[in-house]
């Protein structure tokens, strides 16, 4: 089983709509949480960090549910730019990092 | 401020030889790590310097070293390079959350 794991799409959604990603986790004593956005050919960019009381920014909403090892990110109203490769990223080990990544879910809006 | 910066952008090699590529952190952040992004998979961990040392290595060969620097900046070395080292070479440092550096492309030919 994959340390972190995402479904990896495509998905395809008009602009305007909600769109949902969810990601689990295997490693129960992970510790710290992030979604990670990368444009094609670019480096990621960090989106947002994910707190266990669940956090909003903006448009996007990121939660987190350790007793089920899922993270997941909203997207409302959904821009053009918001297309791109979202990464869920875990960090397993508190003061030994290293950052685990998912392989990316990848969302396309469509205009 | 300066974010991560790396170099060369791009670096093509012939097997068997090996690359260096350099980053340079965010002012302040001693931490420097180095991910490996194959095409078509996701970001794997290869290495974490903090304070000049080694502290964590992911699951690559010995062939994959590198070093950090009393700047903090650092260097990532790969010898005996195999066409699968191919790969976008991303170099990040960290306070809290990690910053990416724009990456380094290898191609191995």
């Amino acid at each position: 089983r994959k340390e972190v794991e995402q479904d990896p799409g495509p998905f395809n959604v008009p602009e305007g709509a909600t769109v949902a990603f969810n990601c689990t986790y295997s490693n129960s004593a992970s510790q710290s949480f992030f979604w990670y956005r990368q444009d094609c050919r670019k480096e990621p960019k960090l989106l947002m960090s994910v707190y266990s009381s669940g956090n909003e920014d903006g448009r996007f909403t990121a939660q987190l549910n350790r007793a089920s090892q899922y993270i997941s990110l909203l997207i409302r109203d959904s821009k053009l730019s918001d297309s791109a490769t979202y990464l869920c990223v875990v960090n397993m080990h508190f003061g030994n990092e290293k950052l685990t990544f998912g392989t990316g879910t990848r969302l396309t809006i469509i205009p | 401020e300066a974010g991560v910066t790396q170099s060369p952008t791009h670096l093509i090699k012939t097997r068997g030889q090996q690359a260096t590529l350099r980053c340079s952190p965010i002012s302040g952040h001693t931490s420097v790590y180095w991910y490996q992004q194959a095409l078509g998979l996701g970001l794997q961990f290869l290495l974490w310097y903090d304070e000049g040392e080694e502290r964590n290595r992911g699951n690559f060969p010995p062939r994959f070293s590198g070093r950090q620097f009393p700047n903090y900046s650092s260097e990532l070395n790969v010898n005996a390079l195999e066409l699968e080292d191919s790969a976008l070479y991303l170099c990040a440092s960290r306070s809290w959350e990690q910053f990416f550096g724009p990456g380094t492309r290898l191609t191995v030919l």
